[in-house]
């Protein structure tokens, strides 16, 4: 009964390949994020969907896609990755206008370009 | 612009108390978390607090927020070993009219016998 889940849990590729990283969450939540922790631990915003719309593109490179199908799953899917898109991608949730506004964080897809 | 900054290391013993130390630009009324990061794992929601409140406790967790400084420290009484982690601070964003966290660049909390 996993809340937010990802996969591939981890992915190695070469440099130039194109690929997807898949997130779904079981929460009924209406918000989903994708965000990149890089090599310093650093954390930064790249997307956000709200009922399946685009409504936060933090000038992320157009080699990355997110793609919402439905409310519950949120996918990335990158083209001719890059060195530098070596990282951890994290997906997120959170339910508009909830009290808290918590955002609850999958495990995480560790990504190494090769 | 929004930031957060937080001090990168902090090493305590066994036993004493770690506070761990934030600070935040946004002056609007918001939720600020606290995310843990264990090695090779996700973010792990400990606490959060709002804007308007001073002070919030639970259990081993105590969450100060200087409204004024615009300061927020996460105090852990007893620290264990399992408390060796990384913690984030985070500060909820509306900018733009939408929802997004801003969060600082962790600090990694060692834990030693």
């Amino acid at each position: 009964d996993t809340a937010v889940s990802q996969t591939p849990k981890y992915l190695v590729t070469q440099m130039g390949n194109d690929k997807s990283i898949k997130c779904e969450q079981n929460l009924g939540h209406d918000t989903m994020y994708w965000y990149k922790q890089d090599s310093k631990k650093f954390l930064k915003i790249m997307f956000s969907y709200n009922n399946k719309e685009l409504i936060i593109n933090e000038t992320v490179p157009n080699r990355f896609s997110p793609k919402s199908p439905d409310k519950a799953h949120l996918n990335l899917h990158i083209n001719s990755l890059e060195l530098g898109d070596s990282a951890v991608y994290f997906c997120a949730s959170r339910r508009a206008g909830g009290t808290t506004d918590t955002q609850y964080f999958g495990p995480g897809t560790r990504l190494t370009v090769l | 612009g929004e930031d957060v900054e937080q001090s990168l290391f902090l090493s305590v013993r066994e036993g004493d108390s770690s506070v761990i130390n934030c600070t935040y630009t946004d002056s609007s009324y918001t939720y600020l978390y606290w995310y843990k990061q264990e090695p090779g794992a996700g973010l792990q929601l400990l606490t959060y607090i709002f804007s308007n409140m001073d002070m919030k406790q639970d259990q081993r967790l105590t969450v100060l927020l200087n409204k004024k400084d615009k300061h927020l420290s996460l105090r852990i009484a007893d620290t264990q070993t399992g408390d060796s982690a990384i913690y984030f601070c985070a500060e909820r964003s509306t900018s733009g009219g939408y929802n997004k966290l801003i969060f600082g660049a962790g600090t990694r909390l060692a834990v030693h016998p």
